[in-house]
């Protein structure tokens, strides 16, 4: 049983336009969300995180937003770059555990 | 500054063999935590340790898994006869704290474990 889903194994973008990461959720238990970034041959990377209680979480490029309602965030990066491509994972924390989806890998096309 | 360490990188091994992983977390970190991600799947959490606590084993898929910590510092994760569902990459985290910093995890490159 997934609790986090991203229904997306692939996504390609042309550099410099907007890429828009989707993840969907079952549990609203979870306090918080997370994005992860991997490159290959290293380990995940933090990038961006949202509290529960909030709707937006902007760092720079990369922005996140929550709608739990819908059970669901997603991560827009604009403009992408050539060095986004990765794979990214989102990922939701309940009690002290982190529970990660299956992640989407990311192709920035020059 | 040094990151998480893992070793071996790659580890091949026969089916039935036991195998030991090994971690070293960052300096001064108090919690650390141990996933596997299996081909075309998610991380998958195994283990977590925090301090002097007893750790969180509830994600440990069998009782032919388990892991130890020596205090702050080294782990290792064991995994006994393996299976070849076993096959996948192991992934070591620190964190300077558990609980409410858990997105301040650091990873490791990982250990990419094949059973023959």
């Amino acid at each position: 049983d997934q609790q986090v889903k991203q229904n997306s194994p692939s996504l390609s973008v042309q550099e410099g336009r907007i890429s828009i990461l989707n993840c969907d959720y079952t549990n609203s238990m979870f306090d918080y969300f997370l994005w992860y970034k991997k490159y290959p041959a290293e380990g995940p990377t933090f990038l961006i995180s949202i509290s529960s209680i909030k709707d937006k979480n902007e760092d720079g490029r990369f922005t996140v937003f929550l709608n739990k309602s819908a059970k669901h965030l997603s991560l827009h990066i604009v403009p992408s770059q050539p060095g986004d491509s990765a794979v990214y994972f989102c990922a939701a924390r309940i009690d002290d555990k982190i529970i990660f989806g299956k992640g989407t890998r990311l192709h920035i096309l020059p | 500054g040094a990151g998480v360490s893992q070793s071996p990188s790659n580890k091949v091994t026969e089916k039935g063999k036991d195998v030991e992983l090994r971690c070293d977390p960052i300096s001064g970190h108090t919690a650390l935590y141990w996933y596997r991600q299996r081909l075309g799947q998610g991380l998958e959490f195994l283990i977590y340790f925090q301090g002097n606590s007893a750790p969180d084993k509830s994600g440990l898929p069998s009782d032919r898994f388990s892991a130890e910590r020596t205090g702050e510092s080294v782990s290792t994760l064991t995994i006994q006869r393996t299976q070849q569902e076993d096959s996948a990459v192991y992934l070591c985290a620190s964190s300077p704290r558990g609980g409410l910093t858990l997105y301040e995890q650091y990873f490791g490159p990982g250990t990419r474990l094949t059973v023959t």
